[in-house]
């Protein structure tokens, strides 16, 4: 089983700022990783699949990029509804597993 | 944009069988694979297993003892039942589409918003 291994566990932001987030695979997962976004009470929804991918809809100041088994969700200027809770997926070998998530706060 | 909603009991005692069910609207079930996922509380999430539109089904090891996942496309419905629980069942329990048609090997792009269960006597 692939492990996906987030951080931090919770980043301090200002609104306005940027954010990196992190996560790190096992193993190779190639470009088959997907992130998700989690508000509170909301179901969780895409922001990034295939690494670096914006699905429809998604706001340009999510991004996605991949450096070997690395992986960096980054937010520029973070809005009020972007402080959440973001995990990965890996979605190259069964089973599919999880990162245990990034939670996002207001500094 | 398809909805998903899960439902079924809040508090399940031990060694009693879990069951829930995941509701679809705005969209068929057919040519998707669906999956349950799951979270305890203050762990990471944990995919459970997923059945296809026509029936293939595919469960995490960790739990392929006790889990059975069945799909009703004639009611859009998803279920699971998970038994012979423990307190480490204790967890948000989500249901997912897989994205792309007649493919497991995806993202999840869309998910409900989840129900805890608890296992408690």
């Amino acid at each position: 089983e692939i492990v996906m291994t987030q951080s931090p566990a919770t980043l301090s932001v200002s609104p306005g700022e940027g954010a990196a987030l992190s996560c790190r695979a096992s193993q190779n997962v190639n470009n088959n990783l997907a992130w998700y976004q989690r508000r509170p009470g909301q179901a969780p929804r895409v922001l990034i699949r295939d690494a670096s991918i914006r699905p429809t809809g998604i706001p340009v100041r999510f991004s996605g990029s991949r450096s070997g088994t690395e992986f960096t969700l980054t937010i520029t200027s973070l809005q009020s509804e972007d402080f959440a809770v973001y995990f990965c997926q890996q979605y190259n070998s069964w089973p599919w597993t999880f990162g245990q998530g990034t939670k996002v706060e207001i500094k | 944009q398809v909805q998903l909603q899960e439902s079924g009991p809040g508090l399940v005692k031990p060694s009693e069988t879990l069951s829930l069910t995941c509701s679809v609207s705005g969209g068929s079930m057919n040519r998707y694979y669906w999956s349950w996922i799951r979270q305890p509380p203050g762990r990471g999430l944990e995919w459970i297993g997923y059945m296809s539109y026509n029936g293939a089904t595919n469960y995490n090891p960790s739990l392929k003892s006790r889990v059975t996942i069945s799909v009703d496309t004639s009611k859009d419905q998803l279920s699971l039942r998970l038994s012979s629980v423990t307190a480490a069942d204790t967890a948000v329990y989500y249901c997912a589409r897989h994205a792309y048609p007649e493919g497991s090997y995806s993202h999840f792009d869309s998910w409900g918003q989840g129900t805890l269960v608890t296992v408690s006597s």
